[in-house]
Order: structure tokens, then C-alpha cells, then sequence
């Protein structure tokens, strides 16, 4: 079993619409969480970070941590062309920066 | 503020031969982390460097090897290269409380 799982996609959503991205890992021990886009031949671009329950928003992204499912999970409102790329998640099980990412998910947004 | 610098940018280096590669921080930050992208096997973690001190370490043979400098500059070393070697290499750096990585543009190491 990987430590962190993502679909690899690709997810293919309307320009407009809310693109749900999913993440689940292994280690219980988990502190904090990354979304990471990566567009290609780019290197990958942080969008947020979070380690508490719940939700943390910033502009269009909605990060939601939930720990005792483990499972983390990135929404991007009103969906752009702009945003296709691939999100990459990754955790890390203390204040280091070794960084476990998943495989990545690849989002297309139609216009 | 400046980014994360890695150079060079592109590198072809033949099969056997050792490869350096240098990583400097954004400015305050204390910690740098390098990683192996690959189509493979995507982003892996290759070692940590906090304070000149090596952190954590990945699974990777000692081929790899790194340093961090007192200005918190890295360099990694990838000595006997393997056409397997062939990838984009990635440093991030990071603050101190293990909460922001922001990954340089990449090293692409091409070995023939």
C-alpha cells in the first residue's frame, strides 16, 4: 500500500464548476498536509498547507483535513482553464520537511 | 524576496561520471530538502539538510549524497551516474516550523 494515494485522473470539470481533488494516506502519525499544482515541465507550485481538522480556505481553494479518516482533499470553486495542471498532495509526519507525495491527480477544465 | 535557486537548469553527463547540484534558499529559511522526480515513480524524497545538519534521509543508495553550507546553500552529489539517474532533481526550502516548502525551478539531469 503507498503512504499517500491520489486518482491519478484524469478529472475533467467545466470551466465554472468545483473541482474536487482527493488524498488519502497511511500514517496515522501525520502532522501536516500540502496541495501542491504542478503544470508541465514546471516545478510544483505550493497552493496551501493545513494540519487541523476541518476546513482552511483561501480565495478559490478549500483544503479539508480529516484525520480520523484520514483523508485530505483540495476543492477548487469556480474552475478554470487556467488550473489544469496536475495536484500533487503531500504529508509530512512532523515539523522536518521530509515530504511523502502522492502520484498526482491530472485536472482539465473544458472551457 | 527571492525564490528558491537551483542551477544549473540542464545538465547531460555520461553514464559513470558524478554530477553536482546547487540549491540556495530563500533568504531566512533554514532547511532544504531534495527530491527525485521521475515519471516512474513521481516525487521522492532524497534527504534533508537543516542547519548544516543532515535531518532526514530518503531510500536512496549512497550514491547521493548532500551538504548544507552556514548560508543554508545546498549541494547535492550524485557520484557514478545510472541512466536511471535520468530526472528532474527538485530542492524546496523551508522554514522552520515545517509548514511552508517552496520548490526551486528543477535541475533536469539527462545521463547518456
Amino acid at each position: 500500500q503507498k503512504e499517500v494515494e491520489q486518482n491519478s485522473g484524469p478529472l475533467s470539470v467545466p470551466e465554472g464548476a468545483i473541482a474536487s481533488l482527493n488524498c488519502t494516506y497511511s500514517d496515522r502519525g501525520s502532522q501536516s498536509f500540502f496541495w501542491y499544482r504542478q503544470y508541465s515541465g514546471k516545478s510544483p507550485e505550493l497552493i496551501m498547507f493545513i494540519y487541523s481538522n476541518g476546513d482552511k480556505e483561501d480565495g478559490r481553494f478549500t483544503a479539508q483535513l480529516n484525520k480520523a479518516s484520514q483523508y485530505v482533499s483540495l476543492l477548487i470553486r469556480d474552475s478554470q482553464p487556467s488550473d489544469s495542471a496536475t495536484y500533487l498532495c503531500a504529508v509530512n509526519a512532523d515539523s522536518s520537511y521530509k515530504l511523502i507525495f502522492g502520484s498526482g491527480t491530472r485536472l482539465l477544465v473544458r472551457p | 524576496k527571492a525564490g528558491v535557486t537551483q542551477t544549473p537548469r540542464y545538465l547531460i553527463k555520461t553514464r559513470g561520471q558524478q554530477v553536482t547540484l546547487s540549491c540556495s534558499p530563500i533568504s531566512g529559511h533554514r532547511s532544504v530538502s531534495w527530491y527525485q522526480q521521475t515519471p516512474g515513480q513521481g516525487l521522492q524524497f532524497l534527504f534533508e539538510y537543516f542547519s548544516e545538519t543532515q535531518r532526514n534521509k530518503g531510500n536512496f543508495p549512497g550514491r547521493f549524497s548532500g551538504r548544507q553550507f552556514s548560508n543554508s546553500r545546498s549541494e547535492m552529489n550524485v557520484s557514478t551516474l545510472e541512466l536511471g539517474d535520468s530526472a528532474l532533481y527538485l530542492c524546496a526550502s523551508g522554514d522552520t516550523g515545517g509548514t511552508e516548502a517552496f520548490f526551486g525551478q528543477g535541475t533536469r539531469l539527462t545521463v547518456v
